[in-house]
């Protein structure tokens, strides 16, 4: 069965550090990969995604992710963090055959110090 | 901002009431979904409608009860419901043959 594993439950950074949050799934099709990112309270916004192409994408608010496929992963990474980055941030896995179904990751919480 | 509305944004119901939720979608899609979002659980699929057609009911107990009278519109009609039933439930939209999905804000739902 098709599988997404966020590692880190919750990751605490300081401001202006950089951050990298991980993503692994298991799939035996090329998938689809998303990064959506959810504000205490708020719905999921669309960060980034990569289809095919070039593995490094780049999303919004400063964020990129890259694929790698001989490591089945897809981290998000940002070079400097502003506090307003503080959020729940989940990885999402499709594929061609499913439609437009995804498995989601559980979610890594990130904290920003001052 | 987001092109995908849900109303109320909060519901308290109790387990004998019948209530809705409402999503509207202002972004062309014609496919629509209810996501379930609960305390420490990954985000759970629950019904998918595409060209007003049902083709996705993920096991979801029958108190749930999805409608899609059209592609810019979706409910998901609430009676008998339980405690555990409190959670989070997310609408979204997407092209029915594109690969990207959008969220709304979500429905906080609590059950007493």
């Amino acid at each position: 069965a098709q599988s997404v594993t966020q590692p880190d439950i919750h990751i605490t950074v300081s401001e202006g550090a950089s951050l990298e949050l991980r993503c692994n799934y298991s799939y035996g099709a090329t998938p689809y990969l998303f990064w959506y990112v959810q504000s205490p309270g708020q719905g999921l916004q669309l960060l980034l995604k990569y289809f095919s192409g070039d593995t490094l994408v780049q999303g919004i608010k400063g964020f990129e992710a890259e694929f790698k496929r001989s490591q089945s992963s897809f981290n998000l990474r940002k070079p400097s963090v502003h506090w307003s980055d503080a959020a729940e941030y989940f990885c999402a896995v499709g594929f061609k055959a499913a439609g437009n179904k995804l498995t989601f990751g559980g979610g890594t919480r990130v904290l920003v110090k001052p | 901002e987001t092109g995908v509305t849900q109303t109320p944004r909060h519901l308290v119901m109790g387990m004998t009431n019948k209530k809705s939720l409402k999503c509207e979608q202002h972004l062309g899609h014609n496919a629509m979904y209810w996501y379930k979002q609960s305390a420490k659980k990954p985000l759970e699929l629950m019904f998918v409608y595409s060209l007003e057609e049902r083709v996705e009911n993920n096991s979801v107990p029958s108190r749930f009860s999805p409608e899609c009278p059209n592609s810019s519109h979706l409910f998901l009609h609430l009676h008998t419901l339980q405690p555990e039933d409190s959670a989070l439930y997310l609408c979204a939209s997407s092209h029915r043959t594109g690969n990207t999905i959008y969220f709304g804000e979500g429905s906080w739902l609590t059950v007493v």
